[in-house]
């Protein structure tokens, strides 16, 4: 399988620090995207990534990206109690997408 | 979740039944998607859909069937072959080599 995992597998932090999660992957990719799921909801598209870029910022979220490790980071800077959800990192190879096992991540207010 | 609904949000199968989950999008997308989540667990690809009429199956298809009649439309079916068919199912869709995917609500599915 070329499912990524996520690490950790759960986080726990204060409303206002900022979260960091990391993805690894097995194969050559096309770009890297991360997800955001709710409990219970379908994921939501937060940021991609092509192999080419090193980095990418978007809002309070930051993405990094390191091919000749096959790992990505997510950021979440300034975090909030709505932040509080799954997230997923998903790589394109051909047409389809592999997810990652996730990061449950908790804000507490 | 946008343009793309499933229904229903909840199902209960009783063993050796068939059930069809439905997926429908008016997004105008040519890929369609379902996805298998198992509690804790990653999305798993059961098939996929690029075109109308096409389909090929994902890592996990062993136990499901889908139809592509319609662009709008990529039901799936789950067998009483899916032995271990209790699991959150996800369906997705997205313009043919676009980066992202979009979501539906999703269904969960219960055998009782």
């Amino acid at each position: 399988s070329q499912q990524g995992e996520e690490d950790p597998q759960a986080l726990s932090i204060q409303e206002g620090e900022n979260a960091t999660m990391n993805c690894s992957y097995k194969t050559s990719i096309n770009n890297l995207q991360w997800y955001r799921q709710n409990s219970g909801r379908g994921l939501v598209h937060l940021i991609l990534i092509r192999s080419n870029e090193r980095e990418k910022h978007s809002g309070r979220l930051r993405v990094t990206l390191d091919t000749s490790k096959k790992s990505s980071s997510l950021l979440i800077t300034a975090s909030r109690a709505a932040d509080t959800a799954s997230y997923f990192c998903a790589t394109d190879a051909g047409g389809q997408f592999y997810f990652g096992t996730g990061t449950s991540l908790t804000v507490i207010p | 979740d946008g343009g793309i609904t499933q229904s229903p949000k909840y199902l209960f199968r009783k063993e050796g039944q068939n059930v069809t989950l439905s997926c429908e999008q008016n997004l105008n997308h040519d890929a369609m998607y379902w996805y298998r989540q198992d509690p804790g667990q990653g999305l798993r690809l059961i098939y996929y859909s690029q075109i109308v009429n096409d389909f090929q199956k994902g890592d996990i298809a062993e136990g499901y069937s889908v139809s592509r009649e319609k662009k709008e439309s990529f039901p799936l079916t789950v067998t009483s072959a899916q032995k271990n068919p209790t699991a959150f199912y996800l369906c997705a869709t997205g313009p043919t080599g676009a980066d992202t995917q979009y979501f539906g609500p999703g269904t969960r599915l219960t055998v009782l």
